[in-house]
């Protein structure tokens, strides 16, 4: 079946430094791919997501990138924060429908102040 | 203030009990969905409610039941089917249609013990 796969598993950082977290996914026919943070005990919370008519997307500190062809795309955030700390999920809409989700296994971003 | 909320945010159940979780939404959203998460993991998807009196099941559907009888809400029963009920429950909802943004409430977490 569909799937998403999240790397990496854990991420530390430095503040001020830049991170990066990869997915790449297998339904070729899936055109929506958000973004969730989620903090300790809190629902997701979505910061950004892309569409898969364009490459890349910016919304301040955080860019999606999208990569059609090889199936993946990634979560950039730049001049890191300690409150930027928290686990990443990406998620794929699936090609046959407009409201099932498919997500990955998480990203746990720590921020070293 | 519009959102989606989730009550209790904590629960606990003996085992070969019926629970029922609570999800109402006030933001005019015809979707609504509810997730499963269990520790390091992804979401997985249970059911979803495309509209009104319709829905259909997820991913992981055995063990639980719902009903859509108001637009405002959509609440879950996991029944003592359900072999590993213990979990973080999250429920979300969209507009719906191509408006395929899902926004999440803040969870219960469920412990049957």
């Amino acid at each position: 079946g569909e799937n998403v796969e999240q790397h990496p598993s854990t991420l530390s950082v430095q503040e001020g430094d830049s991170a990066v977290i990869k997915c790449t996914y297998s339904d070729s026919a899936s055109n929506y791919f958000p973004w969730y943070k989620q903090e300790l005990g809190k629902g997701p919370q979505l910061i950004i997501d892309i569409r898969s008519n364009v490459g890349e997307k910016k919304d301040q500190r955080i860019a999606v990138t999208l990569n059609k062809t090889a199936k993946h795309f990634s979560l950039h955030i730049t001049e890191t924060q300690p409150e930027d700390s928290a686990v990443y999920f990406c998620a794929a809409l699936r090609g046959d429908s407009s409201y099932k989700l498919i997500f990955g296994s998480g990203t746990r971003l720590l921020v070293r102040p | 203030d519009g959102g989606i909320t989730q009550s209790p945010k904590y629960l606990f159940r003996k085992e070969g009990q019926n629970v029922t979780l609570s999800c109402e939404q006030n933001l005019n959203h015809d979707a609504m969905y509810w997730y499963r998460q269990d520790p390091g993991q992804g979401l997985r998807l249970i059911y979803y409610s495309q509209i009104v009196n319709d829905f259909q099941k997820g991913d992981i559907a055995e063990g639980y039941s719902v009903s859509r009888e108001k637009k405002e809400s959509f609440p879950l029963t996991v029944t003592s089917a359900q072999k590993n009920p213990t979990a973080f429950y999250l429920c979300a909802s969209s507009i719906g249609g191509t408006h395929n943004e899902q926004y999440f409430g803040p969870g219960t977490r469920l412990t049957v013990t």
